[in-house]
C-alpha cells in the first residue's frame, strides 16, 4: 500500500515568509509525528497527533510554528514568519498508534527540504 | 531525560568487512530501542526494533542488534557489509516510560562509508 507522503519535497522562500508543509500519514494509522532534521541537530521531535487527543506540542521550538490535522488524517505544519535557522528537511512519520508498544513503528515520509534564504 | 548516544560520526569499512555500530541510551525502565537507516535523499526506514523478549533481534538487510541492559547498549551489527549499505544509521528510543509518550528520540546518526 501507499506510504507516508509530503509535499512540496523541496520548498525555497524567502525569510520573513509563511510557508506550509503537508503530510499525508499511511491510511488508517492513528497516530502522526512531525521531526525536524537539520545538520548538527540530528532529528528533532516537534509535534506528535494521536487520534483525536490534544497534540502534544513540546518539541516546537517557537510559537512561530504550529500545526494541525483535520479530520484525523492529513496534517499541515506551519511556519510563520520563517528565518534562516528554519532551514532543515521535515520529516514526517505515522504510526498505528501511539504510545508504547509494537504498535508504535513509526513510518517515515521522505520529507520537505525547506530553504529559507 | 532520556537520550541517545552514537558516539561514531563516520565509520568506513570495506566491503565484506564486519561492522558494529555503537548506541547508548539513558533510560531507567525497559526501553523500547529502534534502528533507522536513512539513505541519501531518502526518508528513514526501520531496520529493526526491539520491545523485550529476547535480548538478540534479527532485522531487515542482514542486519542484528543486541539488547545489553547493564551496558545501556543497542549495538548494531552485519557480518558482512554491502556497497549499498552506505547510509546514515539511527539509532532511537521511544520517549516516556515504556515509550508511552509516543514519539521518538534519536542519536545524531552514524554515517557508514563503504571501501570497494
Amino acid at each position: 500500500g501507499a506510504g507516508v507522503s509530503q509535499s512540496p519535497s523541496n520548498k525555497v522562500t524567502e525569510k520573513g515568509k509563511d510557508v506550509e508543509l503537508r503530510c499525508d500519514p499511511i491510511s488508517g494509522h492513528t497516530a502522526l509525528y512531525w521531526y525536524r532534521q537539520s545538520l548538527g541537530q540530528g532529528l528533532e521531535f516537534l509535534i506528535y497527533f494521536q487520534g483525536n487527543s490534544a497534540p502534544d506540542k513540546s518539541g516546537l521550538p517557537s510559537d512561530r510554528f504550529s500545526a494541525e490535522r483535520t479530520g484525523g488524517s492529513v496534517s499541515t505544519l506551519t511556519i510563520q514568519r520563517t528565518q534562516q535557522e528554519d532551514s532543515a528537511v521535515y520529516l514526517c512519520a505515522s504510526s498505528v498508534r501511539g504510545g508504547g508498544g509494537a504498535h508504535n513503528e513509526q513510518f517515515f515520509g521522505p520529507g520537505t527540504r525547506l530553504t529559507v534564504l | 531525560a532520556q537520550s541517545v548516544t552514537q558516539p561514531d560520526i563516520h565509520i568506513t569499512v570495506s566491503e565484506g568487512a564486519s561492522l558494529e555500530l555503537r548506541c547508548n541510551y539513558s533510560y531507567g525502565a525497559t526501553p523500547y530501542l529502534f534502528w533507522y537507516v536513512q539513505s541519501p535523499g531518502q526518508g528513514l526506514q526501520l531496520l529493526l526494533k526491539y520491545f523485550s523478549g529476547d535480548t538478540l533481534v534479527q532485522g531487515i538487510k542482514g542486519f542484528e542488534a543486541e539488547f545489553k541492559r547493564s551496558q545501556s547498549s543497542f549495538n548494531l551489527r552485519k557480518p558482512s557489509v554491502h556497497w549499498s549499505d552506505a547510509a546514515e544509521y539511527f539509532c532511537a528510543v521511544g520517549a516516556g516510560y515504556g515509550g508511552s509518550q509516543g514519539n521518538l528520540i534519536f542519536g545524531k546518526g552514524t554515517k557508514l562509508s563503504v571501501k570497494p
